[in-house]
Order: C-alpha cells, then sequence, then structure tokens
C-alpha cells in the first residue's frame, strides 16, 4: 500500500527554527510537495521537489531524499502566522497525488 | 484574476440525498481534481479532469461521480449520502494535465450529512 508519515503536531518558539519530517512508501515518484494549511481554508503551495537536495525560498526550505523516502520542511525565524498544519504530498506513478495526515504546528510567543 | 471558487460553501444533507458541488477553475487553466478531506486529515484524491476526460481517479464507490464541462468548470455528485460523507470537498485546478504543476485550491465546499 502506499503510506505518507508525518507527525500529527509539533510545538515552537516564535522567531525560532522547526524541522518537519515526511516519509513515504508509494507506487512510483513523481515529485514531493508540501502544503501549508490554515484551520477553515484550503492549502497553499510552498515547494516542490523531485531531485535530491535542498530547495530555499525564504523562510522556507523544503529537503529530499529519494533513496530514504524522506522529505523535511525546515522554517526559519518563526513567525505566529505560520502556524498552521504542514501536508505532505508525492506524486504517485498515475500522476496521483497521496497526501499525508498534516503536521498541526503550534507556535508559542 | 479570480482563484478557484468552488459553490456551495456549506450544505447540510440527510441520509439518502443527493449533492451536486460545483467548482470554477483559475482562468486558463484545464485541469480539475477533487479531493475529500476529513477533519483531521489530509485531502484524499476523488477525480482529475483534463480536456473534459477523466485522467484519474481514486478509490471512491460509485455513488461518486464527477464531469467537466467545455469552460473547463467541474460538478462532483456524490449519490445516496452516507454520514461518512461529512466533510471539506476541495477543488483544485492546474495548467498542466499530468498534476506536475502546482495546484490552486478552492475555499472548499463544506458538506454535514445528517
Amino acid at each position: 500500500g502506499q503510506n505518507i508519515d508525518q507527525p500529527t503536531e509539533m510545538t515552537a518558539t516564535e522567531g525560532a527554527i522547526v524541522q518537519i519530517n515526511c516519509t513515504y512508501q508509494t507506487s512510483g515518484f513523481n515529485g514531493l510537495f508540501w502544503y501549508q494549511q490554515h484551520a477553515g481554508e484550503a492549502p497553499t503551495f510552498l515547494s516542490y521537489n523531485v531531485l535530491d537536495g535542498l530547495e530555499e525560498k525564504g523562510r522556507f526550505s523544503s529537503f529530499l531524499s529519494r533513496s530514504k523516502g524522506y522529505s523535511y520542511l525546515l522554517l526559519k525565524e518563526l513567525q505566529m502566522k505560520d502556524s498552521a498544519s504542514y501536508l505532505c504530498a508525492v506524486l504517485d506513478s498515475n500522476y496521483q497525488l497521496i497526501w499525508g495526515a498534516g503536521t498541526k504546528l503550534i507556535i508559542k510567543p | 484574476d479570480a482563484g478557484v471558487t468552488q459553490s456551495p460553501t456549506h450544505l447540510i444533507k440527510t441520509r439518502g440525498q443527493h449533492v451536486t458541488l460545483r467548482c470554477s477553475p483559475i482562468s486558463g487553466h484545464k485541469s480539475v481534481s477533487w479531493y475529500q478531506q476529513v477533519l483531521g486529515q489530509g485531502p484524499q484524491f476523488i477525480f482529475q479532469y483534463y480536456e473534459k476526460e477523466e485522467r484519474g481517479r481514486g478509490n471512491f464507490p460509485d455513488r461518486f461521480s464527477a464531469r467537466q464541462f467545455p469552460n473547463y468548470s467541474s460538478e462532483l455528485n456524490v449519490n445516496a449520502l452516507l454520514l461518512g460523507d461529512s466533510a471539506l470537498y476541495l477543488c483544485a485546478s492546474s495548467s498542466e494535465d499530468d498534476s506536475i504543476g502546482e495546484l490552486f485550491f478552492g475555499e472548499g465546499s463544506r458538506l454535514t450529512v445528517l
């Protein structure tokens, strides 16, 4: 079966750095997405990785290791508005997105 | 430019009823996907349409059906509603047909089945 695992919830302090991990087992791989979803809102795109390595975009970075079936999302200089759920999703061999359950990130002052 | 628009935003139905959800993609986007998101979980893929053709179908019963119109808008239909169909139904559009492109989500239609 296909499976994507991420921690259910994480807590971090404003101004700090947090790393949200995602491991996956899917039938094929055509890329990995990270989305941010605030409570009651639609997901919004953060990043897309298809090759190994680190992609940096402002305060957010995403890393991929295809051999390990592993990715992480790194958030720096945390702000209160970063409190949200972060969803990891993998595009499988049929080009269907398989989603993790999301990691709820709580930012404390 | 308008983003992805969905209607209705909220609706309440009873078991056994039928529901139709509507989605208008971003102008110029030809691909529309539907997802079901139960509270506390990630979205589950239901359907993808591109150029009015079904390109993918998730693991949902035949009670779920969809179609895409010539203007690329889409409808999701669910028959014989069950309590477990209560969820947020998200529509996403992209300019690509293979989902590699960034997905742009609408605000969703929140369905409650009583």
